[in-house]
């Protein structure tokens, strides 16, 4: 079992829907990172959070510590938002501040 | 927030050759900069952890006398894959942590390709 795991791993929606993505992690931790993947590869880090709720534009990031586990939504969803979006953790437990990854979802918006 | 480079963006080498990746953080101080490779499909797979003035720590299973890092600065970063074999293709992509906040900044990725 992956430390850090997220569903779905496919989402296909229509523009304007509200999408969740969902993160479950099995350890404990110091920092929760949302990170976003276009094609060709440039990664864009979305949120930190240590805890409770962030927001930037249309994106709202929340965690419950307590159960593990964290989600991304995306309000008003617009093709531009097609993507991978990749779940990361910083373990309390693990020196140096890497993190451990999920292994992504892959966000489709048609119009 | 805060912007990472990599240079070159792509490139493309011969076998046997050496191709030297930069990592530079353009508005803050690295004191940790991360290495990873990426796979089609699969996740980052960190290679080695490096801090400002000392040696990489390598993941396990990473050569490092294959993957060589310097981190000579607060702001540069580079990774140079010696003698390149086709199998080294790959993404590879930097990142820094700013150190009074941990966030990481990730830098746009450098797509190597040996023929």
């Amino acid at each position: 079992k992956n430390e850090v795991e997220q569903s779905p791993q496919n989402l296909t929606a229509q523009e304007g829907e509200f999408i969740t993505i969902n993160c479950s992690y099995s350890v404990g931790i110091s920092a929760l990172h949302w990170l976003q993947q276009h094609p060709g590869g440039g990664i864009v880090s979305l949120f930190m959070l240590s805890s409770g709720k962030k927001k930037h534009g249309r994106l709202i990031a929340t965690i419950n510590i307590q159960e593990k586990h964290s989600s991304l939504h995306i309000t008003a969803s617009h093709p531009r938002d097609s993507a991978v979006y990749i779940c990361a953790v910083r373990s309390e437990e693990t020196s140096g501040s890497r993190l451990t990854f999920g292994e992504g979802t892959q966000l489709t918006v048609n119009p | 927030g805060a912007v990472v480079s990599q240079h070159p963006s792509w490139v493309i080498c011969k076998s046997g050759t050496s191709v030297k990746i930069e990592c530079r953080s353009l508005d803050f101080q690295a004191t940790t900069m991360f290495w990873y490779r990426q796979f089609p499909k699969q996740s980052l797979m960190l290679m080695a952890t490096s801090n400002e003035g000392s040696k990489a720590t390598y993941e396990q299973g990473v050569e490092k006398d294959k993957f060589l890092i310097n981190h000579a600065s607060l702001t540069l970063s580079t990774l140079t894959v010696t003698s390149a074999h086709p199998e080294d293709s790959s993404f590879y992509i930097c990142s820094g942590l700013a150190g009074v906040t941990y966030e990481q900044y990730f830098g746009p990725g450098t797509r190597l390709t040996v023929t």
